[in-house]
Parts: structure tokens; sequence; C-alpha cells
């Protein structure tokens, strides 16, 4: 089986300050890695994924994460937040023997303050 | 740019009435999935599609779920007999063949609240 776990459920940054969202994950077999987000009311948008072609992943919006297989750790990050990426992130697993389903973590939501 | 539409948008229904939610895959994917979304909780997986039939499913899936490709284009979920337990955001999600890591595209979900 496999699993994600968002390890915060709500992370508050200031504007212009870093940006670190934790996942963790458990998977038998070599996994896909993905994280999501979801604007208020809005539907589910794919900002990054792992392919195992390289472990530092970026993505869109300047957002990047590193897959460390030794730590199990996918965490997603950002040098400087800007107010519009207040949203629900969602860490998520893929494995094939699962017909390629879609495992989320529970979702930490990203408060930008000014 | 192609994207996963759904129809419709919100839908309020009594308990007990059967629903039918609709998903326009983009064109060229394979591979369709249901998931559903309670209101504060994670999203969750329903079932996967491919080749006219269910690849795999969850628990959630039960009996009174369908799914189905009735004209080639809309791929459909249907609840047969809803319950108040069945409100939730339903996103349905399509992917091309291939690799595990091709990414799934979400519509934007249709709002389902069972009175």
């Amino acid at each position: 089986a496999q699993s994600v776990t968002q390890l915060d459920s709500h992370v508050s940054v200031s504007e212009g300050t870093p940006v670190l969202l934790r996942c963790n994950y458990s998977s038998s077999y070599s996994p896909s890695l993905f994280w999501y987000v979801q604007h208020p009311n809005k539907g589910l948008q794919l900002l990054l994924k792992y392919t195992s072609a390289a472990t530092l992943v970026k993505g869109i919006n300047g957002f990047e994460a590193e897959f460390k297989k030794s730590e199990t750790s996918f965490h997603l990050t950002k040098p400087s937040a800007h107010m519009s990426d207040a949203a629900e992130y969602f860490c998520v697993v893929s494995v094939w023997n699962s017909g390629y389903a879609l495992n989320f973590g529970k979702g930490t939501s990203l408060l930008v303050t000014p | 740019e192609p994207e996963v539409t759904q129809t419709p948008s919100h839908q309020v229904t009594q308990m007990g009435q059967e629903v039918i939610l609709r998903c326009v895959p983009i064109s060229n994917h394979l591979y369709f999935y249901w998931y559903r979304q309670i209101l504060g909780q994670k999203v969750e997986f329903l079932v996967s599609f491919y080749n006219n039939e269910i690849s795999e499913k969850s628990e959630i899936f039960d009996d009174q779920f369908s799914v189905e490709r009735p004209d080639g284009s809309n791929f459909t979920l249907k609840i047969r007999s809803t319950k108040l337990e069945d409100s939730a955001m339903y996103f349905c999600a399509t992917r091309t063949s291939g690799r595990a890591y091709n990414e799934q595209f979400f519509g934007p979900g249709t709002r389902l609240t069972v009175l």
C-alpha cells in the first residue's frame, strides 16, 4: 500500500518569506509523487511531479520539491511567498499497481500574511 | 489548452434520488477517474476506468455507484439512491496512456448536496 503524510495541516508565512510544506510518503513500490494546489472554490492544479529523472523538481509559480529516498520525503518549497500562493496544497502518490489512482494527503492550508 | 469539463457545477437532490454527474475528458486521454472530497476532508479515489471497464475501485465505490462512457465522449458517474453522506465535491480526472508519472488533469468539480 502507498500513502502520504502531510506533517502540517496549517502553515502561515509572511509575504516575501520562504515557504516549506512537508510531506512524507510510504510505498512498497517506486512511487510517482505530485504536488497539487487547490485555490478556494477551484479545481485541482498540478504544481509539479517527480518522475525519477531528477530528485530536485521545479514546478510552476516558483515552487520546487526535492525527492529524498533515504528520508522518504518530498517537501515543497518556494523562496518567497506571494499573497496569491494562499491555498490548499496536497501531496499525492501514485503507484502502478493501483491503476495509477492518486492517493492524496490530507492537505496543508497555506496562509500568507502581508 | 484542452481541459476537462464537468456538468453540472452544482447539484442539489433529495435523499434517495438518482443523480448522474458528467465529465468530458480531454480528447486523446484514455484513463478516467472519479474522486470525491467531502467538505473539510481529503480528496478520495473512487474509481478508475480504462478500455470501457473499471480497472480499480475503492471501498467507497459500492453498488450504489456506477460509471460508464455512454457515447464515447462523456464519462458519467451515477449514484442510484443518494444518501446524506454522499454530499461532496466530485472531481473527474483524465490521463493519457503510458507511465505512472503522466499527470491526471482534473475538472473543476461538481458540488453535490443531498438533502
